[in-house]
């Protein structure tokens, strides 16, 4: 079956720190990679995602690429801010014609300190 | 872009009480909308999927007759808690797929929430 992998968090970085959470996955086929967020308090938000092998998905200044010989999709930021506290998710769906099941990661805390 | 909204975004009610929530597309037509739990500090466990006009198929260890779903229109879903328990307390998260008129097949959109407290 589909399964996502995060890395563990909470993350606790200072103001303009690099930021990575890494991500990988098992799936059969292509599926399509996403990064939610998910503020304090709020439902998931799609930050950003990718649909094919070498694609890079970017949104507020963060970045992550598909990479389909390492099955890996890990979210980057050169200088986070406080306002990116939050709990990231990886997911994937399978690329089918329709709509799939999303299958989330664990979740990782970002806790960003000023 | 695509909004879901979710009503209410906060219910407290008593144990042995049943609470609606609903789920609406906004300003596309929902052919699919799923229903997911989250767990503190844990992941979305998926629910059930709900299709317009027709039963939701539920995910295994998630009780049908507890949870009930109804799709109604392509803009609408709601779930029942029935005979809310303390451990129902959960935020729970719908999102809609837009079917054919998706831009891309692949992307469901996410209602911000909601957070019930069983007494």
């Amino acid at each position: 079956g589909n399964s996502v992998t995060q890395m563990e968090g909470p993350v606790t970085l200072s103001e303009e720190a690099f930021l990575t959470i890494n991500c990988t996955y098992t799936a059969t086929g292509y599926p399509s990679l996403f990064w939610y967020v998910q503020y304090p308090g709020e439902g998931l938000q799609l930050l950003l995602k990718a649909t094919k092998a070498d694609d890079k998905g970017s949104n507020k200044g963060f970045e992550a690429t598909y990479r389909k010989e390492t099955t890996s999709f890990h979210l980057e930021k050169g200088s986070v801010q406080v306002s990116d506290s939050a709990v990231y998710f990886c997911a994937l769906i399978p690329l089918s014609g329709g709509y799939q099941k999303v299958t989330f990661g664990t979740g990782t805390k970002l806790q960003v300190i000023p | 872009g695509a909004v879901v909204s979710q009503h209410p975004s906060r219910v407290i009610c008593k144990s042995g009480t049943s609470v609606k929530i609903e789920c609406r597309s906004l300003d596309f037509q929902a052919t699919t909308m799923f229903w997911y739990r989250q767990f503190p500090k844990k992941s979305l466990m998926l629910m059930a999927t709900s299709n317009e006009g027709s039963k939701a198929t539920y995910e295994q260890g998630v009780e049908k007759d507890k949870f009930l779903i109804n799709h109604a229109s392509l803009t609408l879903s709601t779930l029942t808690v029935t005979s809310a328990h303390p451990e129902d307390s959960s935020f729970y998260i719908c999102s809609a797929y837009p079917g054919l008129a998706a831009i891309t097949p692949d992307e469901q959109f996410f209602g911000p929430g909601t957070r019930l407290t069983v007494l």
